[in-house]
């Protein structure tokens, strides 16, 4: 069964610092990576997807990924109180459905 | 940007009734989804709507119980049939727009069953 896992959190982090999201998955054959973030009441809103094993950069989002280790990451830099969320991670091999991790709530305190 | 247009956007509806929800995109798009997120919980697939033929369902979903529709190539319907208080959750369309690309949902419609 193919699953992507995701620490729950709440994960809290001061207004300013950097936010590390993580997240792994199952399926070898995954060939593409996203990240979504949900406010609460609201449908998911991509924010950044990788397809190839290293780094991408877009503003203060970083997203990383190691398909040898089957580990994707997200990196918030300067976290705003906006930015309290949770953030979900999701795969897929390309032109099939998404599988979606539970989800991480983040928290920013200002 | 492209809009995903979903209605309705809440209902509250009583128990052995059904609902039809309708996903509207102002494009033509390769692929469309719908999904569920009970309350509290990540999203589910339900199916994969197919234009011009029968949905593909994943475990656990039926046609008879979530019959899906999709006519062309920018607008797709889920109905939600004979429902009971567990079926009470947020529905999702999602779609993409071309090969490799990522998937945009809906704003969803929130369903509450009493």
């Amino acid at each position: 069964q193919k699953e992507v896992e995701q620490n729950s959190g709440p994960l809290s982090v001061p207004e300013g610092a950097i936010a590390s999201l993580n997240c792994t998955y199952s399926d070898r054959g995954s060939q593409s990576f996203f990240w979504y973030r949900q406010y609460s009441g609201k449908s998911p809103e991509l924010i950044m997807f990788i397809y190839s094993n290293g780094d991408k950069e877009d503003g203060r989002f970083t997203a990383q990924l190691n398909k040898a280790s089957q580990y994707v990451s997200l990196l918030i830099r300067d976290s705003q109180p906006s930015d309290s969320a949770t953030y979900l991670c999701a795969v897929n091999q390309r032109g099939t459905a998404l599988i979606f991790g539970k989800g991480t709530t983040l928290s920013v305190s200002s | 940007s492209a809009v995903i247009s979903q209605k309705p956007s809440r209902d509250i509806c009583q128990r052995g009734t059904s609902l039809t929800i309708q996903c509207q995109v102002d494009s033509q798009v390769t692929m469309m989804f719908w999904y569920r997120q009970q309350p509290g919980q990540s999203l589910t697939l339900i199916a994969t709507a197919n234009q011009g033929s029968e949905a593909t369902y994943e475990s656990g979903f039926v046609i008879d119980k979530f019959p899906i529709s999709r006519p062309n190539l920018t607008f797709s319907t889920l109905t939600v049939s004979n429902m009971s208080p567990e079926d009470s959750s947020i529905y999702l369309c999602s779609v993409v727009w071309g090969s490799n690309q990522p998937q945009h949902f809906g704003d969803g419609t929130r369903l509450s069953i009493l």
